[in-house]
């Protein structure tokens, strides 16, 4: 499979615990970038990588979030003392940061919901 | 980057075109137009993109008016499959954030 990979697909959690999800973006993308979304939203820009480093992080990011990304391969993105309003899909999306098409390959996603 | 107006949900008999507004009156000339599909359950996929001459691939053509303030998707020959939440995204290819602005886009329905 040369797609993005997100695990685990969903995740129910309760109120106050610590998650971690896991995106394998495809091998050649360099960028990985982490979004959020909300049922009858669009996806929100949360984070993004370029290689191992983190370039830029949205005030949606929290200082209960935090997201990895060790040797510019996968990302890890753990939210700490979960809360209810943070039930809803995380995302994870890769590209090149040049080239043609500049599309974003994204992953099916998990679904976290915080009960 | 540029706002863009899209209509909330949008019907198509399976077989017929599909032809999705978007208007982004506040394009700037570096900004090119971007279209994603969602499909329920799966995360957004890309269709096509353009910056002023239309364009047409294996999904489906985009057309921008010659202002660039808006533009139209097309899906040639809507099927079952196609029903999905469409999002046009305008953006300057190199900016230094790379991510994409979403908004709430047009929810299509392909019926029978």
């Amino acid at each position: 499979d040369t797609g993005v990979s997100q695990d685990p697909r969903h995740k129910i959690t309760k109120r106050g615990q610590n998650v971690t999800f896991r995106c394998d973006p495809i091998s050649e993308h360099n960028r990985l970038y982490w979004y959020r979304q909300t049922l009858g939203q669009g996806p929100e820009f949360l984070t993004y990588f370029q290689n191992e480093a983190q370039l830029e992080k949205s005030r949606l990011l929290s200082d209960r979030f935090s997201a990895e990304r060790p040797k510019g391969s996968f990302s890890t993105l753990e939210i700490q003392r979960t809360e209810q309003g943070d039930s809803a899909m995380y995302l994870c999306a890769s590209s090149l940061a040049t080239g043609e098409g500049l599309g974003y390959t994204f992953g099916s996603g998990t679904r976290l919901t915080v009960v | 980057d540029a706002k863009t107006t899209q209509p909330t949900s949008m019907d198509c008999a399976e077989g017929r075109a599909a032809n999705l507004p978007c208007n982004h009156s506040t394009i700037s000339g570096n900004e090119y137009v971007y279209w994603y599909r969602q499909i329920h359950s799966q995360g957004p996929q890309y269709i096509i993109h353009g910056l002023k001459n239309n364009e047409t691939n294996e999904m489906a053509s985009l057309i921008i008016t010659e202002d660039r303030k808006s533009s139209t998707l097309i899906l040639p020959h809507a099927t079952l499959r196609d029903t999905a939440v469409y999002y046009c995204i305008v953006r300057v290819r190199d900016n230094a954030g790379n991510m994409l602005t979403f908004g709430g886009g047009t929810r299509l329905m392909v019926k029978p």
